[in-house]
């Protein structure tokens, strides 16, 4: 079964706008990543939030943390057409797994 | 660095042949991971490397696959016979230190099974 699931399962938007997507999850973690992956290649690892953060900034990107609630969120400003592919998040809980969601789809138009 | 390495990008081969798909990893990462990525299940783990010993290999679908790594540059995932069931993107990926640290994919190969 899958430990994090990210929603919307797809998202379109235009140039320009801020892109929003969530990740939730089950049980207590010790780390969330967020990955990238463009259609046809490997993923791309963004960014790593331990379960003691809260927020996390990396360029445009901006994730936060909520283990009350057990949710992550991507925020994408300023989006740019570059940043169509498909985004997951991962975690890894006290039982020594690593999940990753099933994705989000992010088409971004020009 | 190349990154990781992956080989062949693309694979055609039919029912019941043997596969074996090639991966290198980034040098000085002692944690090598194979996945598998379909469309139905998403990006699963088949089995994960440390220091060249296999760790965990719970998400193994069935003794068809099978997994080596002899040294530490060097890993490959086998499937003996081949089912049109395997078809999918496997994705070879390594990381340092932890096994929960930034994981660095390979560009996968997209094995069909006719």
């Amino acid at each position: 079964s899958q430990q994090g699931e990210e929603d919307p399962q797809a998202l379109s938007i235009q140039e320009g706008e801020n892109a929003t997507m969530n990740c939730s999850y089950k049980t207590s973690i010790n780390n969330l990543q967020w990955y990238r992956q463009n259609s046809g290649r490997g993923l791309v690892h963004l960014i790593l939030i331990r379960s003691n953060e809260r927020e996390k900034h990396s360029g445009r990107l901006r994730v936060t943390l909520d283990t009350s609630k057990k949710s992550s969120s991507l925020l994408i400003t300023a989006s740019r057409a570059a940043d169509t592919a498909s985004y997951f998040c991962a975690t890894d809980d006290n039982n020594n797994d690593m999940r990753f969601g099933a994705g989000t789809r992010l088409t971004v138009k020009p | 660095d190349a990154g990781v390495i992956q080989s062949p990008r693309h694979e055609v081969t039919e029912m019941g042949q043997e596969v074996t798909l090639r991966c290198k990893p980034i040098s000085g990462h002692d944690y090598l991971f194979w996945y598998r990525q379909t469309m139905m299940r998403g990006l699963e783990l088949l089995i994960y490397f440390n220091n060249n010993v296999p760790i965990d290999d719970s998400g193994m679908p069935e003794d068809r696959f099978s997994a080596k790594m002899p040294n530490a540059s060097f890993s490959t995932l086998k499937i003996q016979p081949s089912e049109p069931r395997d078809s999918a993107v496997y994705f070879c990926a390594s990381s340092f230190g932890d096994r929960f640290n930034e994981q660095y994919f390979g560009p996968g190969t997209r094995l069909t099974v006719t």
